[in-house]
């Protein structure tokens, strides 16, 4: 069965001190991975998607990286204004509109 | 930009009441999508839809239906509300055209309570 599974499931951090998210994956023949933020009250916002092992993808303070059984989101410095639930998601076995997820990592940094 | 939009933000119902999420996007894509979130867990695949006329089922159709007459629309339809339904429910659209990025556009979200 296709599975999807984050941790932590939460992360308190202080401004400034880096971290990893981890999301770690069954499918087999992955054809892609996908990195969502999502704030309170909101629906989730598209941050990355990998598509191979090995690549790398960043967005200010956030970097993604990819090998064959797992995604990391490292957060370098982080500011108060990166507090959010971080999702990932990956196309199911026989299909590639319909995405599996995580269900999250809830980052709360600290002033 | 308006992108995708969800209505209503919130609602409540009474056990065996019927409603529609309305949902609508303007970025002419072909793919849409329900899922739901309940407290702590990942979104859950409810409905989609490949284009005008065609839907499919998710990972947890039972109590939901769908319908898509336009590219623009997508409602999700309760028939008989149920406590278990009580959930944020998120519409979703993708460009996708199979070469690759199937990159999602959320809306806002419609917070149910079923009581």
């Amino acid at each position: 069965e296709d599975q999807v599974t984050q941790s932590p499931e939460a992360l308190r951090l202080q401004e400034g001190e880096s971290s990893s998210l981890n999301c770690s994956y069954t499918v087999s023949g992955l054809r892609g991975l996908f990195w969502y933020r999502q704030d309170p009250g909101k629906g989730p916002e598209f941050l990355f998607t990998l598509y191979s092992a090995g690549e790398e993808k960043e967005k200010e303070r956030l970097k993604a990286t990819l090998t064959k059984k797992e995604s990391f989101l490292h957060i370098t410095a982080p500011k108060p204004e990166d507090s959010a639930t971080y999702l990932c998601a990956v196309p199911v076995e026989d299909s590639s509109y319909k995405l599996i997820f995580g269900s999250g990592t809830r980052l709360l940094v600290r002033p | 930009n308006a992108g995708v939009t969800q209505t209503p933000k919130f609602r409540i119902l009474k056990i065996g009441q019927s409603m529609t999420l309305q949902c609508t996007q303007d970025m002419n894509h072909n793919y849409m999508y329900w899922y739901r979130q309940d407290p702590g867990m990942g979104l859950k695949l409810i409905y989609y839809s490949v284009g005008a006329g065609i839907t499919d089922k998710g990972e947890v159709p039972n109590g939901y239906n769908v319908s898509r007459s336009t590219t623009e629309d997508f409602p999700l339809r309760l028939e008989l509300a149920a406590p278990s339904q009580t959930s944020v429910y998120f519409c979703a659209s993708s460009p996708s055209s199979g070469q690759g990025e199937e990159k999602l556009f959320f809306g806002s979200g419609t917070q149910l309570s079923v009581l």
